[in-house]
């Protein structure tokens, strides 16, 4: 199936940097990536739709200027914690969706970014 | 809006007996439905997936679900349960037509299977 990379896996930082996450699909095309966010425990939960060449689409209660992501080209999408507090610290999962294929809304998923912010 | 609901937040089984995750959804379209397993610390792993053909639907693992639409359910089972099994099991429902809708996940359910 096709593949999804997520870098870094893990990633610890201070209060008020930010950090930088990277989604690629390694063997496809994808016009649209998803970024969710899992608490401990608890389910994903969507945070905003990346879409290639445009602005991302934010979901309700997610803040677009703390949550910066860019979906540059066809195979990599970023997310941007900016300013990060220990309060975002938190397990970021991307997906993506393979452009032109049959919409079975199939998703493929990374393997996650645990961010911890001390 | 679809939804999906996860009847059970834990379940418990002992090794080689039947396992049963339930799941109810609600769409307003057709509805892709999956089955995701995720194991500690770890990304998703695509079980089973329902898009329209076969009710019946057989996945990795042994897993299998079956879509009953006058139910609105698609419960996930296996006959003989593995120790490597337990897990968090997510029931998961997207709206086939509209392009682009994510997925929207259920709560989850955890999965012990005892010795």
């Amino acid at each position: 199936g096709a593949v999804v990379s997520q870098h870094p896996s893990r990633v610890i930082c201070k209060s008020g940097t930010s950090v930088k996450i990277e989604c690629r699909s390694l063997d496809f095309q994808a016009t649209t990536m998803f970024w969710y966010r899992q608490f401990p425990k608890q389910s994903l939960m969507l945070m905003a739709t990346s879409n290639e060449g445009s602005k991302a689409t934010y979901e309700q209660g997610v803040e677009k200027d703390k949550f910066l992501i860019n979906h540059a080209s066809l195979t990599l999408s970023t997310l941007t914690v900016t300013s990060a507090h220990p309060e975002d610290s938190s397990f970021y999962i991307c997906s993506a969706r393979v452009a032109g294929g049959a919409n079975t809304g199939e998703l493929f998923f990374g393997e996650g970014s645990r961010l911890t912010v001390l | 809006a679809q939804s999906v609901t996860q009847l059970d937040s834990h379940v418990s089984v002992s090794e080689g007996t039947p396992v049963l995750l339930r799941c109810n959804y609600s769409s307003s379209y057709s509805p892709s439905l999956f089955w995701y397993v995720q194991h500690p610390n770890k990304g998703l792993q695509l079980l089973l997936k329902y898009t329209s053909a076969a009710t019946l639907v057989k996945g990795i693992n042994g897993f299998e679900a079956e879509f009953k639409k006058s139910e609105t359910s698609f419960h996930l089972t296996k006959p003989s349960a593995h120790m490597s099994d337990a897990a968090e099991y997510f029931c998961v429902v997207s709206d086939r037509n509209q392009a682009g809708t994510a997925l929207i996940f259920g709560k989850g359910t955890t999965l012990s299977v005892s010795s």
